[in-house]
């Protein structure tokens, strides 16, 4: 079965400094990738998604994810925390080819002023 | 541009009761979704639905009830609501084709079951 996995419950990093939060991938095939954030009192809302191509995929607020095939990893990054990336943000994979989605069990990211 | 929206916001209901979330979209997505949040399991799938009046179970269906007479509306129903189903209910919908499995996430429904 698709499955992804988040490490790391809760994260905590120094405003201005790098951000790093981790999933890792179990897919038959080639895998499609997703992270999505959520903010307080929100619904999900998407990031990114690696597909094929580049390894390193760009999105929205700055954020940017490293497909590592060897280690089966699609970590999330940004160069430098802002106190509003504070959020929990969620992996995913597709089921087999279709429009479903498995989400991994979220992190919950705090950006320390 | 109203997008996806889920009423109630909140609701309290009783062991018993039967209760009905509400979703409605304006983009004629194909498909829509109904996820269950819960704390230390992440999002799990209850229902989903390709098209109107098709409609298959997820990860967790068991207890909920799902219809799809029109495109733009996804109603989840707790046909007796359980203590297990406190929960924060999120609607979501996609467009077929390249942009599949982007999905966009109503603000939620929290229902607690008293």
């Amino acid at each position: 079965a698709q499955s992804v996995a988040q490490p790391e419950d809760q994260v905590n990093v120094a405003e201005g400094n790098p951000l790093t939060v981790k999933c890792t991938y179990s897919v038959s095939g080639n895998p499609y990738l997703f992270w999505y954030v959520q903010y307080p009192n929100r619904g999900l809302q998407f990031l990114l998604k690696y597909i094929t191509g580049d390894n390193l995929v760009k999105g929205s607020y700055g954020f940017e994810a490293e497909f590592n095939k060897s280690q089966t990893s699609f970590h999330l990054k940004k160069p430098s925390a802002l106190v509003s990336d504070s959020a929990l943000y969620f992996c995913a994979v597709p089921y087999f080819g279709n429009e479903k989605l498995t989400f991994g069990t979220g992190t919950r990211l705090t950006i320390i002023p | 541009d109203a997008g996806i929206t889920q009423s109630p916001r909140y609701k309290i209901t009783e062991t018993g009761r039967q209760v009905t979330l509400m979703c409605h979209q304006t983009w004629s997505h194909s498909y829509m979704f109904w996820y269950r949040q819960d704390l230390g399991h992440g999002l799990r799938l209850i229902y989903y639905s390709a098209a109107a009046d098709i409609t298959d179970k997820g990860e967790v269906p068991d207890g909920y009830v799902v219809s799809r007479s029109k495109t733009e509306n996804f109603p989840l129903t707790l046909e007796s609501a359980t203590r297990s189903q406190t929960s924060v209910y999120f609607c979501a919908s996609s467009d077929a084709g390249f942009s599949k499995n982007i999905q966009y996430f109503g603000a939620g429904t929290r229902l607690s079951v008293l």
